[in-house]
């Protein structure tokens, strides 16, 4: 069964270093999500992703943060500068395409982010 | 703003037991789906039901949808110890890049 990867599983950084955390959606899929699960709070949308560009992107994500499909398999979130309030469980989502309104997003593991 | 809420916000039930948790949403949506997630590990995706169903089964999960009353509930029968996490309702967004809403969860504890 096709599934959405991510690595690493688990980043540790310094505050104000710079991050990217790294996707492999599924292979035919045309939607690209991040989103952000801060420890014993609910997943919250980051932004979605599609036809090489941002399609939505919530107040979560500012300046500090992009979003990059650099070959046809990856996809990278990056955070310029963390902050201590970064530390979160990121997911990284894909969505295909056909029958949209009755197809699940598939979530990848998570990458747990630490800034210390 | 859609988003799923779900009730209660924790549930502490003894093994054999019924769970049953709660899941409101505010905006139309094309599908409705159910999350479980153990602390601090990834979303493990339970079903998936679309607006025009009303009910799906899935081993000893039963979701129901009523999108007039805009809710839907997940039953899990003879609940185990390992049913012990968090449970999250997910809506799609009505917009361009159908993005998905999640509510704050329900807590499940399930004791042996």
């Amino acid at each position: 069964e096709p599934e959405v990867t991510q690595t690493p599983s688990h980043q540790v950084t310094q505050m104000g270093q710079e991050v990217i955390l790294r996707c492999v959606p599924i292979s035919n899929h045309l939607y690209f999500y991040w989103y952000r699960q801060i420890l014993g709070q609910k997943v919250e949308f980051l932004v979605s992703f599609y036809n090489n560009e941002i399609s939505e992107k919530s107040e979560i994500f500012d300046d500090q943060f992009s979003v990059e499909r650099p070959d046809g398999s990856n996809f990278t979130l990056k955070i310029r500068s963390t902050k201590l309030e970064d530390s979160a469980m990121y997911f990284c989502a894909s969505f295909g395409q056909g029958a949209f309104s009755y197809n699940e997003q598939f979530f990848g593991p998570g990458t747990r982010l630490t800034v210390l | 703003s859609q988003q799923g809420e779900e009730d209660p916000q924790a549930l502490s039930i003894q093994e054999g037991e019924n769970a049953t948790m709660n899941c409101s949403y505010k905006t139309s949506i094309n599908n409705l789906q159910w999350y479980r997630q153990n602390s601090g590990r990834g979303l493990v995706h339970l079903i998936l039901i679309r607006s025009n169903e009303r009910e799906k089964h899935s081993g000893r999960l039963r979701v129901t949808l009523d999108t007039s009353k805009k809710s839907s509930s997940l039953l899990i029968t003879a609940s185990r110890a390992a049913d012990t996490a968090s449970y999250f309702c997910a809506t799609d967004a009505a917009t361009g890049g159908f993005k998905t809403i999640f509510g704050a969860g329900t807590r499940l504890f399930v004791k042996a």
